[in-house]
């Protein structure tokens, strides 16, 4: 099984700040891996597909770069509604989400 | 509007069994590979299981030879057969769709809890 890992767990920030979060597999996923964003008691949201892709409707502050085994998810200037947590998940082989990051205010 | 609703949550006891249900609307189901995902009270996201188009099945080792996804194109409908539920099981339910062309999850059912306790 490929297994995520995503640093840090937590971040604070404030409004304004640039946030990167890292993923890292434990093996070569080449370029299948997404990020979402989810809000407390609220469903995930695709932000960034194919590692790079910006989804649909989705702000130009998120972007995503990466391929083979590491990735950074960027917020170029974090929002305030941008407060909630972040995932990673590929899909090489089946599919697995890395345990998360919580972005909260500082 | 492109909408997925899941159903069938509630409370069931060790052992038992429990059959989810998704609805989904605004969009030709019988096209998309569809997914489960559940999320513990305070934890991340797993992924479940998933079906393709072709009706080809994927599942993690955890719930592999008790849960059986299905789907059936003539209702728009994905369902989540759920047999010999263990507490760890529970969890908030989602179903997902994959976006085209790739196993990107765009679109999100609202939840369904599911809560195995005696």
């Amino acid at each position: 099984d490929i297994q995520m890992t995503q640093s840090p767990s937590s971040l604070s920030a404030s409004v304004g700040d640039r946030v990167t979060i890292t993923c890292q597999a434990s093996q070569d996923i080449s370029n299948y891996l997404n990020w979402y964003q989810q809000k407390p008691g609220k469903a995930p949201k695709l932000l960034i597909y194919d590692a790079s892709n910006l989804e649909t409707g989705v702000p130009s502050r998120f972007s995503g770069r990466g391929s083979g085994t590491d990735f950074t998810f960027t917020i170029s200037s974090l929002q305030p509604e941008d407060f909630a947590t972040y995932y990673c998940q590929q899909y090489d082989n089946l599919w697995a989400f890395g345990p998360g990051t919580k972005v909260d205010v500082k | 509007e492109v909408q997925l609703v899941e159903s069938g949550g509630g409370l069931v006891q060790p052992g038992g069994s429990l059959r989810l249900s998704c609805a989904a609307s605004g969009f030709t189901f019988s096209s998309y590979d569809m997914h489960w995902v559940r999320q513990a009270t305070g934890k991340g996201l797993e992924w479940v299981s998933t079906i393709g188009t072709t009706g080809d099945t994927y599942y993690p080792v955890s719930v592999k030879g008790r849960f059986t996804i299905s789907r059936e194109n003539v209702k728009d409908s994905l369902y989540l057969q759920m047999n010999s539920l263990r507490v760890e099981d529970t969890a908030v339910y989602y179903c997902a769709r994959a976006k085209y062309d790739t196993d990107a999850l765009d679109i999100w059912g609202q939840g369904t809890m599911v809560t195995v306790s005696s």
